[in-house]
């Protein structure tokens, strides 16, 4: 069976630092791609960042450009978010999110981790 | 960068047929394949239609995705609406940057 489970959610100030991680098991890890989506209290989904299999590929959104570096360890079965610079606005539930066809088909998502930038 | 336009909220009776529309603002919607999430209150978003019009294996075939090249859009039809299809729809494409864009989302209600 599939499973996507995300930690490393919490409170953190503004200006601060959080990195989340994507555990995966049941697949291949190291055969997909994999993403960040997130969702901001009340709001809808927001893509993040992408990473292809073989970590070539890279991609940010906009938002977090600059802020966030998304990477992966194919050994270890997992995906990880470096969140930097952290603003209020990026106070959302983070998913992380396998990419079964390489067009952005997101099959399988984890149940999320909830990440609060606050003072 | 392009947007996805759907509407805010739709609502219809149960064994009804409903269709939630995603408008391109840039760049034709047959070029970038859509996908179609839907998102229960408390619950990870689950596909229901990948690469315009496929469905994964068990979704029900009462939802259905379309393109129309000529209003830019895709399209989701929900047929046999039942009251567990109350959720938010979410459709999905992406662009020649690989930037991926989520439409804002649709509150469907079954009433």
């Amino acid at each position: 069976e599939v499973q996507l489970v995300e930690s490393g959610g919490g409170l953190v100030k503004p200006g601060g630092s959080l990195r989340l991680s994507c555990a995966a098991s049941g697949f291949t890890f190291g055969s997909y791609g994999m993403n960040w989506v997130r969702q901001a209290p009340g709001k809808g989904l927001e893509w993040v960042s992408s990473i292809s299999r073989d970590r070539s590929e890279i991609y940010y959104a906009d938002s977090v450009k600059g802020r966030f570096t998304i990477s992966r360890d194919n050994a270890k079965n997992s995906l990880y978010l470096q969140m930097n610079s952290l603003r209020p606005e990026d106070t959302a539930v983070y998913y992380c999110a396998r990419d079964d066809s390489g067009y952005y088909y997101f099959a399988y998502w984890g149940q999320g981790t909830l990440v609060t930038v606050s003072s | 960068n392009f947007m996805l336009t759907q509407p805010h909220s739709v609502s219809e009776s149960p064994g009804k047929t409903v269709t939630i529309s995603c408008t391109r603002s840039s760049g034709s919607v047959a070029s970038n394949y859509v996908q179609w999430f839907q998102q229960r209150p408390g619950s990870s978003p689950t596909t229901l239609i990948y690469e315009d019009d496929q469905r994964p294996s068990g979704v029900p075939d009462r939802f259905s995705g379309s393109i129309d090249s000529s209003s830019n859009s895709a399209s989701l039809t929900i047929s046999g609406l039942k009251t567990e299809d109350e959720a938010d729809y979410y459709c999905q494409s992406y662009d020649r940057s690989n930037h991926v864009v989520f439409g804002g989302g649709t509150k469907l209600t079954v009433l």
